[in-house]
């Protein structure tokens, strides 16, 4: 059964600073995994997208990576700012992208 | 106007009432889920639909049952509310057509308390 791990659970980094978020999964055979924000009281926003068959994704400030063979994806940030301040959940799917395992999120506060 | 919408936003009930939670989408998608989401885990898939005729349970289906109205309506129940059911519920959708990976987009959730 594919668990998903994201570490850490909380972050809290002064603006400007680049950073990363970790992700881990236990069954390599992912169809995809995906990247996404969620902010309080809204729902999760897309952030990135990685197909199995790609090695990362890359969009503005944000680039993630993806290596099934050690079962890990990472999120980095770049020039963080106050607005970046939410929850990232990363999500494991499988057999044709329907059955999405997700992480429990590492909520980041970027302080001004 | 939000592409993924549910109804009510916030809803508290009792325990053995029934619930319904509704979704609907202008994506024009085929496939549409719910999921929950409790403090400090991640979301959990309750049930998912590949078209009106095409229901499946997910991880967590007992307790809940759905309806699919039409390709662009979703709408999730609790037959006999109970206080463990209490959680942020999501409604989401993809298009199996797109070949870009199937990225699920989520509506804005809604917040069950049953008490």
């Amino acid at each position: 059964k594919q668990e998903v791990t994201q570490i850490p659970a909380a972050l809290s980094v002064p603006e400007g600073e680049n950073l990363v978020l970790n992700c881990s999964f236990t069954d390599s055979a992912i169809y995809n995994l995906q990247w996404f924000r969620q902010d309080p009281g809204k729902g999760l926003t897309s952030l990135l997208l990685i197909q199995s068959s790609q090695r990362e994704q890359t969009s503005g400030r944000l680039n993630a990576s993806l290596d099934k063979s050690s079962g890990r994806s990472t999120l980095y940030i770049a020039a963080s700012q106050p607005g970046d301040s939410a929850t990232y959940l990363c999500a494991a799917a499988h057999t044709g992208g329907f059955k999405t395992i997700f992480g429990a999120g590492t909520r980041l506060f970027v302080k001004a | 106007d939000a592409d993924v919408t549910q109804t009510p936003r916030n809803r508290i009930t009792k325990t053995g009432k029934r619930i319904m939670l509704e979704c609907s989408q202008t994506k024009g998608h085929d496939r549409m889920y719910w999921y929950r989401q409790d403090p400090g885990l991640g979301l959990r898939l309750i049930y998912y639909s590949f078209d009106v005729k095409d229901i499946n349970k997910g991880e967590i289906s007992d307790g809940y049952s759905v309806s699919r109205q039409a390709q662009a309506k979703f709408s999730l129940s609790l037959e006999s509310a109970i206080p463990n059911q209490t959680a942020l519920y999501f409604c989401a959708t993809s298009d199996s057509q797109t070949g870009r990976g199937r990225t699920q987009y989520f509506g804005p959730g809604t917040r069950l308390t049953v008490l």
